[in-house]
């Protein structure tokens, strides 16, 4: 099982619709977790970090499930901005304190 | 604050030249990192520094160098350029291990 899995995508959504994905890691031991956001041809960019009790921001909730190892994004209210691909970020802070990045979900916002 | 800072944005390279990518933080930041992103293959985590004078191999550090000369600055060096080594090149800083990433704009690197 690889250290984090993302559904590759794309996701094809039409605008103002909810769409979610989720993200699963196979390290137990894993601490943080975050979203991050990325335009095509640009840096990554921070979304939302990911805690326990979930998080919201605007249209973006987060939820972290320890139980079944999986981090979920939920965007509500889609807008055409919204159209990236979302990397989900594990930071296993054991011995070797690996930050290990999913391959990211394309989002395709549809007008 | 100008955050993370790469240069240069883009090079092209010949086979077996030879070339320094730099890489700067105004944020204070104890953490630096390179990495390399392939199409279909995410980030790569090539070296990472967590302080001053300290490296450590990622992921994927063969073919590369690093130097972290102070706190602001860490330097990735191919000495010998190779096909295989064409890709994006993000440098990325943060104050602690558990913190977020902030991510320089990239270098996008062609060895012909």
């Amino acid at each position: 099982r690889k250290e984090v899995e993302q559904d590759p995508g794309p996701f094809n959504v039409p605008e103002g619709a909810t769409v979610a994905f989720n993200c699963t890691y196979s390290n137990s031991a894993s601490q943080s977790f975050f979203w991050y956001r990325q335009d095509c041809r640009k840096e990554p960019k921070l979304l939302m970090s990911v805690y326990s009790s979930g998080n919201e921001d605007g249209r973006f909730t987060a939820q972290l499930n320890r139980a079944s190892q999986y981090i979920s994004l939920l965007i509500r209210d889609s807008k055409l901005s919204d159209s990236a691909t979302y990397l989900c970020v594990v930071n296993m802070m054991n011995r070797d304190d690996k930050i290990i990045f999913g391959k990211g979900t394309r989002l395709h916002i549809l007008p | 604050n100008a955050g993370v800072t790469q240069t240069p944005k883009f090079q092209v390279l010949k086979t077996g030249q030879s070339m320094t990518l730099q890489c700067a933080q105004d944020m204070n930041h104890n953490s630096m990192y390179w990495y390399r992103q392939d199409p279909g293959m995410g980030l790569r985590l090539i070296y990472y520094s967590a302080s001053e004078g300290t490296t450590d191999k990622g992921e994927v550090p063969n073919g590369y160098n690093v130097s972290r000369l102070n706190k602001r600055e860490f330097s990735l060096r191919l000495e010998s350029a190779a096909p295989s080594q064409t890709s994006v090149y993000f440098c990325a800083s943060n104050g602690r291990r558990t913190d977020t990433q902030y991510f320089g704009p990239g270098t996008r690197l062609t060895v012909l």
